[in-house]
């Protein structure tokens, strides 16, 4: 088991710029997450897919900010145009069916946006 | 959704000491709760769940916590810190939609 992979791990970008982080859950899970982390702000979910259906979106920042789930082994959170308050760790994580499982988390994607 | 509050957000202490992290939780129903820690520069990896049957649940490098339904609590334990357990450390519940709510962390450093 591969676990949760993220690409890339680092990103630099110039302010402007558009980003694309990637996420291939765990096969199998159907459910997945996009989380930001920052000092200020903590772990703040941005969106969730169950089925590689959007279920929720409302933590996506502003309109900026988009996610899509094509298939159940791929998902892609994509900032345009970026700004430097984008800053931050992206965390992809995913969870089976079920109430009684957790999230495994990806190693995260680190934005920089200068 | 739930909302989860972690009483401490930094808390110090030595090599050998005890550590209890407190967790709270709003919903009333069936819930599952998790904790998770973050060590520096990493994600977050799972402790230990509970979700069902004993209230004392043991997780791995010799945590544990328990479920107080009627507090609604979720404390995380662990007997005698090393050094290594420095990091941030996420209580999380989970009721009856896929959202798992997290805590704001408790940052936990250990000195040798």
């Amino acid at each position: 088991d591969a676990g949760v992979i993220q690409s890339p791990r680092h990103e630099v970008t110039e302010m402007g710029q558009e980003v694309t982080l990637r996420c291939k859950p765990i096969s199998g899970h159907n459910s997945l997450f996009w989380y930001r982390q920052t000092m200020m702000r903590g772990l703040e979910l941005l969106i969730y897919f169950n089925n590689n259906v959007p279920i929720d979106d409302s933590g996506m920042p502003e309109d900026r900010f988009s996610a899509k789930m094509p298939n159940a082994s791929f998902s892609t959170l994509k900032i345009q145009p970026s700004e430097p308050r984008d800053s931050a760790v992206y965390f992809c994580a995913s969870s089976s069916p079920g109430r009684g499982y957790g999230y495994t988390f990806g190693s995260g994607t680190r934005l920089t946006v200068v | 959704a739930q909302s989860v509050s972690q009483h401490n957000h930094h808390v110090i202490l030595s090599e050998a000491a005890s550590l209890e992290l407190g967790c709270n939780y709003s919903y009333g129903g069936t819930v599952n709760l998790f904790w998770y820690v973050q060590y520096p520069g990493q994600h977050l990896q799972l402790l230990l769940k509970y979700f069902s049957g004993d209230p004392l649940v043991k997780g791995i490098k010799g945590f544990e916590a328990e479920f107080i339904k009627s507090k609604f609590s979720f404390n995380l334990r662990k007997p005698s810190v090393q050094w290594s357990d420095t990091a941030e450390y996420f209580c999380a519940a989970r009721s009856n939609d896929y959202k798992l709510s997290f805590g704001a962390g408790t940052t936990v450093t250990v000195r040798a």
